[in-house]
């Protein structure tokens, strides 16, 4: 059972233009919603997250929208550049764990052409 | 700066093989977590362990076993290595989660390519 559903699974934009990775969710309990990005060779690292009171925040080219009514969330990466070419994956943390024990999506490989 | 750091980049192992993976932190993390990362699947956790000697499932533990002897340590460990466990494995720490605040981030190291033939 997927709990996180990310899409798309692959996505290439120009330098210059803007980047857009969606989530989703069905448990209404998740309390907070990161996102991870994953250069090649490297592990994930966090790059911006969001509580579930907040409709946005921005870091930053990178903004993380969020709407709870919808269970949905997305990443925006503005102005994209080709070092942010990387794989990116929207996360959810399991509700009462105690040990921020995260549920992740599929992945997002993002390619910003020159 | 925190540094999670797996023993080995690569490792080719023949099927039936016990294999460890095993991993070091150096931010005195209490939480340490395994996962695997599968294209198309994204990353699954296998196990995670909150304190010494201490250890829980994840989504994925059929195949697999850990171990947790030290707090700075997480050892992962494939009793017998089948071809389906060929993979890249991430470990990653953090601190607690419960009480903490909740940008308590997870930290990977760049993980372990495993290859059992």
């Amino acid at each position: 059972q997927q709990q996180v559903k990310q899409s798309p699974q692959s996505l290439i934009v120009q330098k210059g233009g803007i980047s857009i990775i969606n989530c989703a969710y069905e448990n209404t309990a998740f309390d907070y919603f990161p996102w991870y990005q994953q250069f090649p060779g490297k592990g994930p690292a966090l790059l911006i997250a969001i509580r579930p009171d907040v409709s946005e925040k921005k870091e930053g080219r990178f903004t993380i929208s969020f709407n709870k009514s919808a269970k949905q969330f997305s990443l925006h990466i503005m102005d994209s550049q080709p070092g942010d070419s990387a794989t990116y994956f929207c996360a959810a943390r399991v509700p009462d764990s105690g040990y921020s024990t995260l549920t992740f999506g599929k992945g997002t490989m993002l390619l910003v052409s020159p | 700066d925190v540094k999670v750091t797996q023993s080995s980049r690569y490792l080719v192992k023949r099927t039936g093989e016990k294999v460890f993976l095993e991993c070091v932190q150096d931010m005195d993390h209490e939480n340490m977590f395994w996962y695997r990362q599968d294209p198309g699947l994204g990353l699954r956790l296998i196990y995670f362990s909150y304190d010494v000697k201490m250890k829980e499932k994840g989504d994925i533990p059929e195949g697999y076993s850990v171990s947790r002897e030290k707090k700075e340590r997480f050892s992962l460990i494939l009793e017998s290595a089948s071809t389906n466990q060929t993979s890249m494995y991430l470990c990653a720490s953090s601190r607690p989660g419960q009480g903490a605040p909740y940008n308590s981030p997870l930290h990977f190291g760049n993980g372990t390519r495993l290859t059992v033939t």
